[in-house]
């Protein structure tokens, strides 16, 4: 069983467009998290939800909105897409929020190009 | 300002050779620090972790790496690489709060020649 995955894995899309992408974690764990990954590879973390409350935001555009339904879902949803939105875009859960002393459990990434 | 630099952007090594990536951290207080992987088109792989303890550690895949605090450093060492070993390797830390936010350097890739 896949521990964290993202759908789709793929996504090409148009400027302009709104679309979502979904993440889901069968371990059990608290806290979930998006993370980017633009074309040099760098990462940066963009937002992180622990029981489904809010508590890393970012400084990301308001274009991006995300949701968790529950604690094992984690949503990005992304409005008026544009060019420099393009890059890989990845999930994550650990079992706790607190002191980093828990493992970040990553899925596979979703590409996302926007032309 | 906290940060997070991997010197060697592109490291190509022969199969069967020592491999060592090179990792320094700026940071007001030791964080917790991280090896994680990337095979080409995966997600990232944890190696290994430090927290605390024993300054040389043990990862999965044969490789470990040591923390040296004077240097701020945690360099990952692999004795002996193999060809699947081909790939982004990042150095994460993470500050030891409630805040985890893990922050990555920019990763170094590995090439392993026949």
């Amino acid at each position: 069983d896949t521990a964290v995955s993202q759908t789709p894995k793929y996504l090409v899309t148009q400027m302009g467009n709104d679309k979502s992408i979904k993440c889901e974690q069968n371990l059990g764990h608290d806290t979930m998290y998006w993370y980017k990954q633009d074309s040099k590879k760098f990462l940066k973390i963009m937002f992180s939800y622990n029981n489904k409350e809010l508590i890393i935001n970012e400084t990301v555009p308001n274009r991006f909105s995300p949701k968790s339904p529950d604690k094992a879902h984690l949503n990005l949803h992304i409005n008026s897409l544009e060019l420099g939105d393009s890059a890989v875009y990845f999930c994550a859960s650990s079992q706790d929020s607190t002191g980093g002393s828990y493992e970040q459990y990553f899925g596979p990434g979703t590409r996302l190009t926007v032309t | 300002a906290q940060s997070v630099t991997q010197p060697d952007i592109h490291i190509t090594v022969s199969e069967g050779a020592s491999l060592e990536l090179r990792c320094n951290y700026s940071y007001g207080a030791t964080p917790y620090l991280f090896w994680y992987v990337q095979s080409p088109g995966q997600g990232l792989q944890l190696l290994l972790k430090y927290f605390s303890g024993d300054t040389l550690v043990q990862g999965i895949k044969g490789f470990e790496a040591e923390f040296k605090r004077s240097q701020s450093s945690f360099n990952l060492r692999k004795p002996s690489v193999h060809w699947s070993d081909a790939a982004e390797y990042f150095c994460a830390v993470a500050p030891r709060s409630n805040d985890y936010k893990l922050s990555f350097g920019a990763g170094t890739t590995v090439t392993v020649r026949a």
